[in-house]
């Protein structure tokens, strides 16, 4: 059982580049989730859906589009990326739309460099 | 406005030594409070959480962590330290609104043979 697949692993870019990171669940959930973890920070959330054909922002949302392709699939487009976008990017899916009832299940995870 | 505080960037123990992982939380509401570890190469995975039950919540791998609302904290222990526990633990408390979480920045475990 794959889980939370994320593509690519590593990414390296030079500021202006575009590029979309790539999320797939396969546990059925009807949720899910773009955070970004910088040093000293917490996770952040980027966008969520929290159904299939929704989409919302979440804390830090600038610069980032999200496409919720269908329930499995939920990608990350950066348009015209900048050093700031530097992060390590995790996607999570769950069950339901509150994590303070369901388990969100992570993906292991994308290393962006913007230089 | 809801918020984590988690002391220590990285906390190193002795195999067999307490682990205590510290958590403080503001909250206005009643909170629920978590907590995730992340271990190398893997995504962040639930280890246990509080939601206004008992105060004292049991999680995987002999971990637990205690409510105290009088401090406002949330700290993680176990007992006796294996090698196996290294790894990053994330705190993290629900926000008010869209039933999300507010993340702490993490403690990395070190263990030391």
């Amino acid at each position: 059982n794959a889980g939370v697949t994320q593509t690519p692993k590593f990414q390296v870019l030079k500021t202006g580049q575009s590029m979309t990171l790539q999320c797939a669940q396969d546990m059925n959930h009807n949720s899910m989730y773009w955070y970004r973890q910088d040093p000293g920070m917490g996770l952040r959330l980027i966008y969520y859906s929290a159904s299939e054909g929704t989409t919302d922002k979440g804390e830090v949302p600038n610069g980032y589009n999200v496409s919720r392709l269908n329930k499995r699939e939920f990608s990350l487009r950066l348009e015209s990326a900048a050093p700031s976008q530097t992060s390590v990017y995790f996607c999570a899916s769950s069950e339901f739309r509150s994590l303070l009832n369901t388990e969100a299940f992570f993906g292991q995870g994308t290393r962006l460099t913007v230089v | 406005a809801q918020s984590v505080t988690q002391l220590g960037s990285h906390v190193s123990v002795s195999e067999g030594a307490l682990v205590l992982l510290r958590c403080n939380y503001s909250s206005s509401v009643p909170p629920y409070l978590f907590w995730y570890v992340q271990y190398p190469n893997q995504g962040l995975q639930l280890l246990l959480k509080y939601t206004s039950a008992a105060t004292l919540v049991k999680g995987i791998n002999g971990f637990e962590a205690e409510f105290k609302k009088s401090e406002t904290s949330f700290h993680l222990t176990k007992p006796s330290a294996h090698m196996s526990d290294a790894a990053e633990y994330f705190c993290a408390v629900s926000a008010n609104s869209n039933y999300q979480l507010i993340w702490g920045a993490g403690t990395k475990l070190i263990i030391k043979p």
